[in-house]
């Protein structure tokens, strides 16, 4: 069956940066496309970014652009989630999510998530 | 970009029928079919209902449907359930070629 589970979740002072991790298992990695997506304590779901099967295409939420970096490493089915520049506002349940086979638009299956909270 | 624009509550009783509305922009809802539907029961994982504005995965039931008009998504439940009582989030593809969640609704199964 399907498996994801993140981790390098924690707590970290604004401006430094943080690496989550999602190892992938139960499914081809390499032929899907992946996300991730977050929801801040009580609030809702988040988009975040988005990466192509082969890692060639990636796309970012306007509120990440240029702080964060989504990459895969399809030997080790494992995906990736750079954050540097890390603000209060980022501070969240981050969740790694396979997309669904009917479209990279949508999503099937998700991790239980690793919790991020950015404080002084 | 800001998120799409969801009631925060609906409710219902069981057997009944409601709807929950998701209003975006030509940008996004307007300009594109990609858009699907979230059932979230906390600290379960979002289950996806509704894709492609109207078609169902496997498994979930006909009594959940979508709809599109204009600018604006509707997802609705027919024949309410006690387990249907749950957030529900829509989301599209945009033209920055970026998703976007709706602010969510609580449906509550009176």
């Amino acid at each position: 069956q399907v498996q994801l589970v993140e981790s390098g979740g924690g707590v970290v002072q604004p401006g430094r940066s943080l690496r989550l991790s999602c190892a992938a298992s139960g499914f081809t990695f390499s032929s899907f496309g992946m996300h991730w997506v977050r929801q801040a304590p009580g609030k809702g779901l988040e988009w975040v970014a988005v990466i192509s099967f082969d890692g060639g295409t990636k796309n970012y939420a306007d509120s990440v652009k240029d702080r964060f970096t989504i990459s895969r490493d399809n030997a080790k089915n494992t995906l990736y989630l750079q954050m540097d520049s890390l603000r209060p506002e980022d501070t969240a349940a981050y969740y790694c999510v396979k997309r669904y086979s009917g479209g990279w638009y949508y999503f099937d299956y998700w991790g239980q998530g690793t919790l991020v909270t950015v404080s002084s | 970009q800001s998120a799409l624009t969801q009631p925060a509550s609906v409710s219902g009783s069981p057997g009944q029928s409601i709807t929950i509305s998701c209003t975006g922009t030509s940008s996004d809802i307007g300009g594109y079919n990609y858009v699907s539907w979230y059932q979230h029961h906390p600290g379960k994982a979002p289950k996806l209902m509704i894709y492609e504005v109207n078609n169902r995965p496997s498994g979930v039931p006909d009594r959940f449907s979508g709809s599109k008009s204009g600018n604006t998504a509707s997802l609705t439940i027919s024949g309410l359930q006690a387990e249907d009582e749950a957030d529900y989030y829509c989301n599209s593809y945009t033209s920055s070629t970026t998703l976007i969640f709706g602010g969510g609704t609580k449906l509550t199964v009176l």
